[in-house]
C-alpha cells in the first residue's frame, strides 16, 4: 500500500517570499502523484501532477514541484508567494499503471501568507 | 455547466431526518468517488463507482447510502445521521486511463 507523509502542518511565509512544501511517500510500485489546493469553503483544485518524464513538473499559479525517487520526495514549491496562495495543500499518490486506482492523500499543510 | 457539480452547497439536519448530496460530473469520466472531510483529519474515501458498479466501501455505516445511476450522477443518501458525521462531503470523478480526480465543490453537512 501507498503513503503520504506531509511533514508540516502549517506553513507560515512572509508575502513576496519563497515557499517549499514537503512531501515524502512510500510504495514498493511506480507511482503518479499529485499536488491539490483547497481555498476556505471549497473543493480540491489540482496544482499539478507528475505521471512520468521531466521530474520538475510546473503547475498553475506559479508552482512547481520535483519528483525525486531516490529520496521518494515530491517537494512543491514556489518563488515568491501572494496573499491569494493562503490554503491547504494536500499531496497525494497513487498507483502508476492501475485504472481507477484510489488516491491516498497526506494529511495537508496549511499555508498562511503574512502580508 | 462544466466539471463536477455538488448541491445542495450547505444542508443542515436533525438525527431522524432523510436527505440526499448529489453530483453530476460533466467530463466524461466512467469513475466517481465520495469522500468525507473533517476538520483535522485526512480526507477519507467512502465509496468508489467504477461503471456505474461500487468497487470500493470503505467500511461506512450504513446511515451513508450511495447510488449511481448512470456514470453521470453520483447520490449520497443519509438517514438518522449523528453530530459527528458533520463534514464538508466531496464528490469527485476520474478518468479510466490515470487518476487524477477532479473535485466538486463539497456540501458542507451539518447535524444536529
Amino acid at each position: 500500500a501507498q503513503s503520504v507523509t506531509q511533514l508540516d502542518s502549517q506553513v507560515p511565509v512572509f508575502e513576496e517570499a519563497p515557499v517549499e512544501l514537503r512531501c515524502n511517500y512510500s510504495s514498493s510500485v511506480s507511482v503518479y502523484l499529485f499536488w491539490y489546493v483547497q481555498y476556505p469553503n471549497q473543493g480540491l483544485q489540482l496544482l499539478l501532477k507528475y505521471l512520468s518524464g521531466s521530474t520538475l513538473v510546473k503547475g498553475i499559479n506559479g508552482f512547481e514541484a520535483e519528483f525525486n525517487k531516490s529520496q521518494t520526495s515530491f517537494h512543491l514549491r514556489k518563488p515568491s508567494v501572494h496573499i491569494s496562495d493562503t490554503a491547504e495543500y494536500f499531496c497525494a499518490v497513487t498507483r502508476s499503471n492501475f485504472g481507477n486506482e484510489k488516491l491516498t492523500f497526506g494529511t495537508g499543510t496549511r499555508l498562511t501568507i503574512i502580508p | 455547466e462544466t466539471g463536477v457539480t455538488q448541491t445542495p452547497r450547505h444542508l443542515v439536519m436533525g438525527m431522524t431526518n432523510k436527505k440526499s448530496l448529489k453530483c453530476e460530473q460533466h467530463l466524461g469520466h466512467n469513475a466517481m468517488y465520495w469522500y468525507k472531510q473533517s476538520a483535522k483529519k485526512p480526507l477519507e474515501l467512502m465509496f468508489v463507482y467504477s461503471l456505474e458498479e461500487r468497487v470500493e466501501n470503505n467500511s461506512v455505516p450504513s446511515r451513508f447510502s450511495p447510488e449511481c445511476p448512470n456514470s453521470s450522477h453520483l447520490f449520497l443518501h443519509l438517514h438518522t445521521l449523528q453530530p459527528e458525521d458533520s463534514a464538508l462531503y466531496l464528490c469527485a470523478s476520474s478518468p479510466g486511463s490515470y487518476n487524477e480526480q477532479f473535485f466538486g465543490p463539497g456540501t458542507r453537512l451539518t447535524v444536529l
